[in-house]
């Protein structure tokens, strides 16, 4: 099993460009979500899916949007982004929600 | 805003010594869990802990769930430079289910 790949690692964009953070995982899981790090501030949840077709908010979900047409695949979509959303971000999934997640290796993105 | 609360957020250690990280959440938690990250890394499970005033250990690690199941602690003993990285706990509200992390603890060690 890959576990859960994330993609790209780097990523540099201009302000009011848009992008997709690819997320998959091959364990199977139901629950998969969004977190970004920011340094001092932990790591904070976007958006969240609980299965397949079902998407929810999570703390910070302002200027980003989700989808989640299968199981294995939860693309994090920036529409235009702002240089506020520089930030490492992390996708992670666990069996279900609540349990022990399972975090990608990252997103380095940063917004001139 | 963030409901669990982790102090300290640096940590200094010499090598060899002993230090601990502590949780705090404003609401019960149903369980906690640890997560450890390496400098470039990514978060990574250590351990869940369920009941109240369960203790578990691994190795040097020792984990404590309080009581009232709304703080925890990370003790780590005899130091070593393996340690270095950032600890996390994430304490799942009983009250809506969700998973709330701490700012983390950022642990470096002086050989």
């Amino acid at each position: 099993n890959a576990g859960v790949t994330q993609t790209p690692k780097f990523q540099v964009l201009k302000t009011g460009q848009s992008m997709t953070l690819q997320c998959a995982q091959d364990m199977n899981h139901e629950y998969m979500s969004w977190y970004r790090q920011d340094p001092g501030m932990g790591l904070r949840l976007i958006h969240y899916s609980v299965g397949a077709g079902i998407t929810d908010q999570g703390e910070v979900p302002n200027g980003y949007n989700v989808s989640r047409s299968t199981t294995e695949d939860f693309p994090l979509r920036l529409l235009s982004a702002a240089p506020s959303q520089t930030s490492v971000y992390f996708c992670a999934s666990s069996y279900q929600e609540g349990e022990k997640l399972f975090f990608g290796s990252g997103t380095q993105l940063s917004v001139l | 805003g963030q409901q669990v609360m982790q102090i300290p957020q640096y940590q200094h250690v010499q090598e060899g010594e002993d230090f601990t990280t502590y949780c705090n959440s404003s609401t019960t938690l149903s369980n906690i869990q640890w997560y450890k990250q390496r400098p470039g890394g990514h978060p990574v499970f250590l351990i869940q802990l369920v009941k109240s005033g369960e203790v578990k250990k691994q190795k040097r690690l020792t984990f404590q769930f309080g009581e009232a199941k709304k703080n925890s602690s990370l003790h780590i003993t005899a130091t070593q430079t393996t340690d270095v990285g950032t600890y996390f706990c994430a304490g799942l509200r009983s009250n809506d289910y969700k998973l709330s992390f701490g700012a983390g603890t950022t642990v470096t060690v002086r050989a």
